[in-house]
């Protein structure tokens, strides 16, 4: 079974601070993995994907990729109001299968 | 570059009737993932498309379906709508055999 795990949430934090937001997966030959960000009645937004171990940073935001633990995580720093959407986990499983999304994680970013 | 397209963005149906829905891809893109999204539901995967075959099918019954042209651009029907068929209809495009998907703008289907 192709699973991608998400905290539903609602994660809120303080503006200014770190947000960490969680997706752990249940195939560990699985090769690349994606966060979007969709905002409340739109689509989902690719913001960063991730395909080695370790960190990628990219502005404020830094995807954290271990396979070993078959976790993958999405920093955001200094968190702004703007920030507040649900974030959304992908991952390509190996074989012929289509990108499995996780349910998301509500983030708010209280002013 | 320009976007995925989905038209129409809007629509209002009553059971029973059916629906189409397309999608135009990025430009050079060869696939298109279709995902159905209600209010507190992740994405549900529906299709998805490459070079004009169905390379995989989510779990939704016969009456929703599917189909992809020679340009990459791509249908969908719902057949018999039902009232649970209310939702965003999302497209999604990738190059094929690289994964990073990119949304349209969705089709937001309202079934009385």
């Amino acid at each position: 079974q192709k699973e991608v795990e998400q905290n539903s949430g609602p994660l809120s934090v303080p503006e200014g601070a770190i947000a960490s937001l969680n997706c752990t997966y249940s195939d560990r030959g699985s090769q690349s993995f994606f966060w979007y960000r969709q905002y409340s009645g739109k689509s989902p937004e690719l913001i960063m994907s991730i395909y080695s171990n370790g960190d990628k940073e990219d502005g404020r935001f830094t995807a954290q990729l271990n396979k070993a633990s078959q976790y993958v995580s999405l920093l955001i720093r200094d968190s702004q109001p703007s920030d507040s959407a649900t974030y959304l986990c992908a991952v390509n499983f190996p074989g012929n299968t289509p990108l499995v999304f996780g349910k998301g994680t509500r983030l708010s970013v209280i002013a | 570059k320009a976007g995925v397209t989905q038209t129409p963005r809007y629509l209002i149906k009553t059971r029973g009737q059916q629906v189409t829905l397309s999608c135009s891809p990025i430009s050079g893109h060869r696939s298109v993932s279709w995902y159905q999204q209600t209010p507190g539901q992740g994405l549900q995967f529906l299709f998805e498309y490459f070079s004009e075959t169905q390379r995989n099918k989510g779990n939704f019954p016969g009456r929703f379906s599917g189909r992809q042209f020679s340009n990459s651009r791509s249908e969908m029907n719902v057949s018999t709508l039902e009232l649970g068929d209310s939702a965003l209809y999302l497209c999604a495009s990738s190059l094929g055999v690289e994964k990073t998907q990119y949304f349209g703008p969705g089709t937001r289907l309202l079934v009385l």
